[in-house]
């Protein structure tokens, strides 16, 4: 079946450094992926829509300036977290379904879990 | 965005039938309904998913009324492997559409 890969699987940054996470679809091609934060016993909660060759839309309270996005291509979609702080230490989800292909569902990557320290 | 309802935790034995309902009273018509696994520290794995009535797969069976204003997922003669949390989400099936997440069920199964 189609995968999702994340890039890296856990990351330990200090404050006030900048951290980059990867997700790629590995055999299908994706215009949109999403990307998902998610604190500990909680539910995920999207924070952002990828799009490919265009601008990402961000849901309501999530600050475009600190998570910055890039979908640079159909199989590739980076997620920076700027100046991260100790709040900002949660898992990472991103999730992506196959260009083209209706109804079909969607492919979740393995998270990245994320310690600023 | 059609929201969803689950019990926010279930128990149960290993090897018995574990039935969970999720309601979503304003599913809309072209909407599908779909349901993910997630275990601790990895992402959501997909079950199922169904428009209506039953649908059935090597894991697991999918059980949609007529109204499609809720469904069940069945587990068959669980395991110890399947304690994780169970996401029922709604949306139509479009590449772009994004899904949403409710609070999902957390079964724990015991010995």
């Amino acid at each position: 079946g189609a995968v999702v890969s994340q890039h890296p699987s856990r990351v330990i940054c200090k404050s006030g450094t900048s951290v980059k996470i990867e997700c790629r679809s590995l055999d299908f091609q994706a215009t949109t992926m999403f990307w998902y934060r998610q604190f500990p016993k909680q539910s995920l909660m999207l924070m952002a829509t990828s799009n490919e060759g265009s601008k990402a839309t961000y849901e309501q309270g999530v600050e475009k300036d600190k998570f910055l996005i890039n979908h640079a291509s159909l199989t590739l979609s980076t997620l920076t977290v700027t100046s991260a702080h100790p709040e900002d230490s949660s898992f990472y989800i991103c999730s992506a379904r196959e260009k083209g292909v209706f109804d079909t569902e969607a492919f979740f990557g393995q998270g990245t879990r994320l310690t600023v320290v | 965005l059609a929201k969803t309802t689950q019990p926010i935790s279930m128990d149960s034995y290993e090897g018995q039938e574990v039935n969970i309902t999720c309601s979503h009273n304003n599913i809309a018509t072209n909407d599908y309904i779909t349901w993910y696994q997630q275990f601790p520290s990895q992402g959501p794995r997909f079950i199922i998913q169904g428009y209506k009535t039953k649908v059935t797969n090597e894991v697991a069976s999918l059980f949609i009324p007529a109204d499609r204003k809720s469904s069940t997922l069945s587990l068959p003669r669980v395991s110890l492997s399947d304690t994780a949390v169970y996401y029922c989400l709604v949306g139509h099936g479009g590449a772009t559409n994004k899904l949403i997440f409710g609070t999902g069920t957390l079964l724990a199964v015991q010995p």
